[in-house]
């Protein structure tokens, strides 16, 4: 079955670099990677999600990488704001009927 | 917008107790879920609806099933709660990939 590993677990950055958060899954028949940001005391909400078709996506200061021959995707945050301080969960798809696995997550801080 | 509401926030029981945890959407979404969050493990996928009366076990079930009579309505039930499922329990639903998430439970076992 699908295996999602996530690296680092925790990322501490100054405000205003960069941050970038990279998973790795096992199952080559994968299409469909959702990153999630779940806020201190907060819901997990979608914030970008890219599909096998293409190979980068990007909505304003974050975007996502997909690497499908070494199967991995990353995310990358760039000119981070303390706002952007959360839990950052990807995701890969596990069989049908839109059910996703997630990794562990990774802890951003941006330090103002 | 989607709205995800479960009925509790915070939640205490005692060992053995029967536990109900309820989840209602309001957006006819057909995929429901819910999921236990721990630190360091992750969204772990316990039982999974997609459609009513409907369901999927998920990662991990065990101490755990679900009930799905309606649509909007997808609810958990602990049979005899135990301390090791204290834990924060959130419910989701999806149309098509995006999952939208509840507010979650946290439910402390004694």
């Amino acid at each position: 079955g699908e295996n999602v590993e996530q690296h680092p677990s925790t990322l501490s950055v100054q405000e205003g670099d960069s941050a970038v958060i990279k998973c790795t899954y096992s199952d080559s028949a994968s299409n469909y990677f959702p990153w999630y940001k779940q806020e201190l005391g907060k819901r997990p909400q979608l914030i970008i999600d890219i599909r096998s078709n293409v190979g980068e996506k990007k909505d304003q200061r974050i975007a996502v990488t997909l690497n499908k021959t070494a199967k991995h995707f990353s995310l990358h945050i760039t000119e981070t704001q303390p706002e952007d301080s959360a839990v950052y969960f990807c995701a890969a798809p596990k069989t049908s009927y839109d059910k996703v696995i997630f990794g562990p997550g990774t802890s951003l801080s941006v330090i103002p | 917008d989607v709205k995800v509401t479960q009925s509790s926030r915070y939640l205490v029981k005692r060992t053995g107790e029967k536990v109900f945890l309820e989840c209602v959407q309001d957006m006819d979404h057909e995929n429901m879920f819910w999921y236990r969050q721990d630190p360091g493990l992750g969204l772990r996928l316990i039982y999974f609806s997609y459609d009513v009366k409907m369901k999927e076990k998920g990662d991990i079930p065990e101490g755990y099933s679900v009930s799905r009579e309606k649509k909007e309505r997808f609810s958990l039930i602990l049979e005899s709660a135990s301390t090791n499922q204290t834990s924060m329990y959130l419910c989701a639903s999806s149309f098509p990939h995006e999952q939208f998430f509840g507010p979650g439970t946290r439910l402390t076992v004694l």
